[in-house]
Formats: structure tokens, C-alpha cells, sequence
């Protein structure tokens, strides 16, 4: 199973919105709508912030929203603030009943 | 509170086997998926494999077959992750996390703080 594709980074200004790729193939992202984005901070875990493609868990800013088209998944981060500034991974659920990340995408706020 | 604390840092020679705990706390142990995660030192996540506890189902990455071994000890709620013949390029922070079953097995709700292990000579 391959890595998904993700930019290695993006930037925006602080109030811009930015949107984060996460490309797969029909094995994974494009078969099933089990699509998750974790966002991680230096020195710390990842912290989940989007599942099922579109939905936040509990207590997750509604600037961070979700979708698919295709093998492509999206996080887009709305309103960009100081502290959004970290590093954004994409997992999906893939054939076999495993899980693939992406490479990581590190978000700078300029 | 969910915690989930994780062995501590490793060196280890090429060649060597390694071992990880990651004990959990503040949940029934059986009701959630562990899953081992590992990133190497500015790269991306790699999922290696989970084990259900309640029936000890285990699926490792296709990557890993035959030299990882994911393990659960229902007795002192500890998952394991061994990873053998390891190389330099095994170098990375060895992290386990919970999911659901089912539909939210690509949720990782909970995470251990990580476990350092270095593969040199």
C-alpha cells in the first residue's frame, strides 16, 4: 500500500483560507469515505480533527472542514490563525482492512 | 482520563529486535482497537498494524509482514509492538493509539506520548 500524496507544505495569511490535498487511488481514498486529518504541533502527538471525510470530533474548530472528489480528499482551514500553524496528515481506510497515511503537510502562517 | 503510556527510548544495534509497551488507563481495554504508528525524525506518519484485544484479531501493514508482531496482554491492559531485524531507517518515534471498531477504525482518538527508538552501530 502507498503513501497518499500530500504537498510537502502551504502557507497562507492569517484570515486566508488554505486547502491541503491528499491524494489516493481506488483502493483506498476512492472506495471508502473513511478519511481522516490529524494536525500536530512540534514535539507533540497528532490530534485527530476530522473523520468520515467531513465530520469534527467533539470540541474541533468548525474553520477546519472536510471533502472528497475522486481518489482526492481535502482539509481546507478557513480563517487561518497563528496557532494552525503545525503539521496536517492524511489517513485513509484502505483494501485488506489497513490504513495508509500521507507524507504530511506543514502549514506556515506568513 | 484515557492514558496511554508508552515504554521508554531505545538504542538498538542493525540487526536487533526491539520491544514497546503501551499501557492503557481510563477505558474498558477491550473496547477499543490499539493501533502502532511511527514516524521517523521529520517525515510523515507510517501505520504499522493494530490488534483488537477482545478477540485478539491482528492486521499488520503489508510493508511489515513477518517483522513486526502487535500483541495484546488483556491481564494488565498493555499492548506490544516488536519489530525485529531492524536498520537505520527504522529510526523513529514509535507511537500507539486507540480507534473504534468498524467504521471508526481510521479514527485515532487517543494517542501514547511516543517511544523514541535509534538504530546504530
Amino acid at each position: 500500500q502507498s503513501a497518499l500524496t500530500q504537498p510537502a507544505s502551504v502557507s497562507g495569511s492569517p484570515g486566508q483560507s488554505i486547502t491541503i490535498s491528499c491524494t489516493g487511488t481506488s483502493s483506498d481514498v476512492g472506495d471508502y469515505d473513511r478519511v481522516s486529518w490529524y494536525q500536530q504541533h512540534p514535539g507533540k502527538a497528532p490530534k485527530v480533527i476530522i473523520y468520515e471525510v467531513n465530520k469534527r470530533p467533539s470540541g474541533v474548530s468548525n474553520r477546519f472542514s472536510g471533502s472528497k472528489s475522486g481518489n482526492t480528499a481535502s482539509l481546507t482551514i478557513s480563517g487561518l490563525q497563528a496557532d494552525d500553524e503545525a503539521d496536517y496528515h492524511c489517513c485513509s481506510y484502505a483494501v485488506g482492512s489497513s490504513l495508509v497515511f500521507g507524507g504530511g503537510t506543514k502549514v506556515t502562517v506568513i | 482520563e484515557v492514558q496511554l503510556v508508552q515504554s521508554g527510548a531505545e538504542v538498538q544495534r542493525p540487526g536487533a529486535t526491539v520491544k514497546i509497551s503501551c499501557k492503557v488507563s481510563g477505558y474498558f481495554f477491550m473496547d477499543y482497537y490499539i493501533h502502532w504508528v511511527r514516524q521517523a525524525p521529520g517525515k510523515g506518519l507510517e501505520w504499522l498494524g493494530l490488534v483488537d484485544p477482545e478477540d485478539a484479531t491482528i492486521i499488520y501493514a503489508e510493508k511489515f509482514q513477518g517483522r513486526v508482531t502487535i500483541s495484546a496482554d488483556t491481564s494488565t491492559d498493555t499492548a506490544y509492538m516488536e519489530l525485529s531485524s531492524l536498520r537505520s531507517e527504522d529510526t523513529a518515534l514509535y507511537y500507539c493509539a486507540t480507534s473504534g471498531g468498524g467504521y471508526d477504525i481510521h479514527k485515532f482518538d487517543y494517542w501514547g506520548q511516543g517511544a523514541l527508538v535509534t538504530v546504530s552501530s
